[in-house]
């Protein structure tokens, strides 16, 4: 069955860096598109980026651009977030989730929440 | 800036109540819409794609509907495990923008 695992999380200091990994099985990694969405505190859902199944385009949302870099690595079958000059603000749990053409996002991970706080 | 407005944010309901959560879009978008279902302390559950397509093992009592601008989730006949928080989200090869989520409460 699709697993998406999340690791890496944890409380980080502000403009400190941190990187996440989603580690895929279940399913052909190599042939989807990648997510990550991220949910603060009582609030809703966020995206962030996307990479393509080739790892060739990489999209942002604004609040993340120039921060966050997506890449994946399909010989592992693993998908990482790299996460730069963390702010407050930073603060939620972050998913994994596939991307399946027109399909929407139908597989999630379960989440790793990071904290960014002094 | 595209943007996705869900409506309303809280929705009061009761078992059997047939309910409908909307979704507006700011300029015209494709027919690439789909639903979340998300319980506290889970991850987001795909419920509908493509605007109307339900998503296998999500029960029929779900459907969704729209074009162009305007979107929405019905269910039919609300169940005791329906009462969650619904997410719209237009999506597409570069994107996928949520909406603020709808809160379905126990009336």
């Amino acid at each position: 069955q699709v697993q998406l695992v999340e690791s890496g999380g944890g409380v980080v200091q502000p403009g400190r860096s941190l990187r996440l990994s989603c580690a895929a099985s279940g399913f052909t990694f190599s042939i989807y598109a990648m997510h990550w969405v991220r949910q603060a505190p009582g609030g809703g859902l966020e995206w962030l980026t996307l990479i393509s199944y080739d790892g060739l385009n990489k999209y942002y949302a604004d609040s993340v651009k120039g921060r966050f870099t997506v890449s994946r690595d399909n010989s592992k079958n693993t998908l990482y977030l790299q996460m730069n000059s963390l702010r407050a603000e930073d603060t939620a749990v972050y998913y994994c989730t596939r991307g399946g053409y027109d399909h929407g996002f139908d597989f999630w991970g379960q989440g790793t929440l990071v904290t960014v706080s002094s | 800036d595209f943007q996705v407005t869900q409506s309303p944010s809280t929705l009061s309901a009761s078992v059997g109540d047939r309910v409908t959560i909307t979704c507006r879009a700011s300029q015209s978008i494709s027919s690439w819409v789909a639903w979340y279902q998300q319980k506290p302390g889970k991850a987001p559950k795909l419920l509908i794609y493509k605007a109307s397509s339900l998503e296998s093992g999500v029960p029929s009592r779900f459907s969704g509907s729209g074009s162009g601008t305007e979107f929405s989730l019905t269910i039919s006949s609300l169940q005791p495990d329906d009462f969650a928080t619904y997410y719209c989200q237009q999506y597409n090869n570069y994107s996928g923008t949520f909406g603020q989520g709808t809160k379905v409460e126990i009336k």
